[in-house]
This record gives C-alpha cells, structure tokens and sequence, in this order.
C-alpha cells in the first residue's frame, strides 16, 4: 500500500497525559499537512511541512502542540497535557510539489484522540 | 475557520436519483475541490475545479463553479447506495503563500437509500 499511513488508528488518553501521532506520507510527496476535524464538522489546517520545514503553522497550534518531520520523510504530532477539548481527529495529507501541482491532497485515515 | 457554507447540511435520496450540492466561499481561490468521507475515515479527493473553469467532469460527477457569487455545485448523476457518505468543498486560497492549504466547508452528509 503506498498511501499515507497513520498511526495508532484510535487513541484514548486520559486529561494531562501526552499523546504522539505519527504520520508516513506518500514517499515521493515533499509536502505533509496535518489538519483536525471535530464531529459534524469539515477539517481545519493545523501546520505543514516542505520537506523538513515547517513553513506554517495555524493560530489553533496551541504551545501545547509540536509537530515535526526530522528527515523529511514522517512526520509526528505532539499533544502534552492534553484537555478534553483536544478530542478529535487528526488527518495527515501530503501532496507532490513539482510543476504543474494543482494543491490535491491525499489523506491518511487519520487517527481518533479521545481525551477522557 | 471554515470558509464555506455548505447547502444542504444533509441530503437524503433514493438510488438511481441525482444529488446536488452547493457550496459558497468567501475570499478569492486559485481551485476549489470537492472531497468524499466515508464515516470515520480520511478524506478522498474527487475532482478539481481551477478559477478560470467554469464547468468540469468525471465520471458520474460533475462540478460548477461561478468565480462572481464564490459559489460551486457538485452534481452526483445515477447516486448509487456506496455514494452514501460526507461530502466537502474546500478552497484554495488566491495569492497564499501555502500552496495546497486548503480551507474546508462544514459539509453535506449524503445518504443513497438502495
């Protein structure tokens, strides 16, 4: 299979613990978005990567949240001390750049966080 | 904050029927994209709509943008029961400097009774 991958499927934490999620992209996709999604409602922009950069992160990346990809390659998503309102799920999506890119994205699965 | 406004939030149609989706934005793009979700799955692309297109098609679908009322609509021809799932519009934005960070809409839940 050589789709975005993503990992663990499901995680249930309790409040103030630290969770990881980890995102395997597209292996010639340079870029790499993680994007949260609340229920009932569309996924928003969280932070992106060119490569090992992260070139932009969005105002609801609390400091609670880091989000790096050391080799250019993965990419790992950071929660510590998670709160209730941190339930969601968090998609990963990569996408080629090369001329001629028309900005698709190709989503992971994405992985559920429950915060108890 | 999601830019679009999906219409309607929920659709409910029987197999063989048409579904039709509209989805309105707010800023300028340079594409607006539909997606499909299956319940508690990532998101799939389905087509790709640039500013300077006005009509595009594939396969079953066929989607409509008009760039002066920053609105679009998707057309599902012959739905069928596996149509069944989310469906969201997401937008471009015109001079970004994230290429591909895309702002999505709250969506319609479409659901293809066999």
């Amino acid at each position: 299979d050589t789709g975005v991958s993503q990992d663990p499927r499901h995680k249930i934490t309790k409040r103030g613990q630290n969770v990881t999620f980890r995102c395997d992209p597209i292996s010639e996709h340079n870029r790499l978005y993680w994007y949260r999604q609340t229920l009932g409602q569309g996924p928003e922009f969280l932070t992106y990567f060119q490569n090992e950069a992260q070139l932009e992160k969005s105002r609801l990346l609390s400091d609670r949240f880091s989000a790096e990809r050391p080799k250019g390659s993965f990419s790992t998503l950071e929660i510590q001390r998670t709160e209730q309102g941190d339930s969601a799920m968090y998609l990963c999506a990569s996408s080629p750049r090369m001329i001629g890119d028309t900005g698709e994205l190709f989503f992971g699965e994405g992985s559920r966080l429950t915060v108890l | 904050s999601q830019q679009g406004e999906e219409d309607p939030q929920a659709l409910s149609i029987q197999e063989g029927e048409n579904a039709t989706m509209n989805c309105s934005y707010k800023t300028s793009i340079n594409n607006l994209q539909w997606y499909r979700q299956n319940s508690g799955r990532g998101l799939v692309h389905l087509i790709l709509i640039r500013s300077n297109e006005r009509e595009k098609h594939s396969g079953r679908l066929r989607v409509t943008l008009d760039t002066s009322k920053k609105s679009s609509s998707l057309l599902i021809t012959a739905s069928r029961a596996a149509d069944t799932a989310s469906y969201f519009c997401a937008t471009d934005p015109a001079g970004g400097t994230s290429y591909g960070k895309l702002t999505f809409g709250q969506g319609t839940i479409l659901t293809v009774h066999p």
